[in-house]
């Protein structure tokens, strides 16, 4: 069975750009999670959903921030317009009530110069 | 609400000797624990997990954890560590309540030949 899907794996920009990333879940899983790794922040979480409703988007930093769930198989994270300080590494991890567990992609480097 | 701290940083080890890795949760309510590794420019895979029964949990790699209720902790431990354990590890806690993780900011381990 296919792992979390991220895409891209890799990503460089330039300042003022539209990102958008991208995340497949696990078949069957109903929640979904991005998270953002710095080194100086660490682990973040952004925003998860269930069953595709936003459930907690407390962590997203600010309005350039945006992320859908348009059905149970897709999701994405776009920021617009970029800026320098949101470099870092973006996960993408889902998960089903029952097991608790969380299953993480690849994560996708952004780097936006 | 919950939340984890990792007592370490960083953890030098020399290659062959055991290594316990600490973490320590607060929480109001019933918590499921998590230990996830990262090896470098990876996703996080779970290492072994704490939901219900046996306190003293086994997972992969070798590596096994132990939680405690009294002490709210849930340290990480291996007897006997390889040069490819080198990694940064974390450690994680959820509710019954919710899916939502709160991770600890890591421990990297680096195994010393």
């Amino acid at each position: 069975d296919a792992g979390v899907i991220q895409s891209p794996r890799h990503e460089v920009t330039e300042m003022g750009q539209e990102v958008t990333l991208r995340c497949k879940p696990i078949s069957g899983h109903d929640y979904l999670f991005w998270y953002r790794q710095t080194m100086m922040r660490g682990l973040e979480l952004l925003i998860y959903f269930n069953n595709n409703v936003p459930i907690d988007d407390s962590g997203m930093p600010e309005d350039r921030f945006s992320a859908k769930m348009p059905n149970a198989s897709f999701s994405t994270l776009k920021i617009q317009p970029s800026e320098p300080r949101d470099s870092a590494v973006y996960f993408c991890a889902s998960s089903t009530w029952d097991t608790k567990t969380q299953y993480f992609g690849p994560g996708t480097r952004l780097t936006v110069t | 609400a919950q939340s984890v701290t990792q007592l370490d940083s960083q953890v030098p080890v020399f290659e062959e000797a055991p290594v316990e890795l600490r973490c320590n949760y607060s929480s109001s309510v019933s918590v499921y624990l998590f230990w996830y590794v990262q090896y470098p420019n990876q996703g996080l895979q779970l290492l072994l997990k704490y939901l219900s029964g046996s306190t003293l949990v086994k997972g992969i790699n070798g590596f096994e954890a132990e939680f405690n209720k009294s002490q709210t902790s849930f340290h990480l431990r291996k007897p006997s560590v390889h040069i490819s354990d080198t990694a940064e590890y974390f450690c994680a806690v959820s509710s019954n309540t919710g899916n939502q993780f709160y991770f600890g900011t890591g421990t990297s381990l680096t195994v010393i030949p």
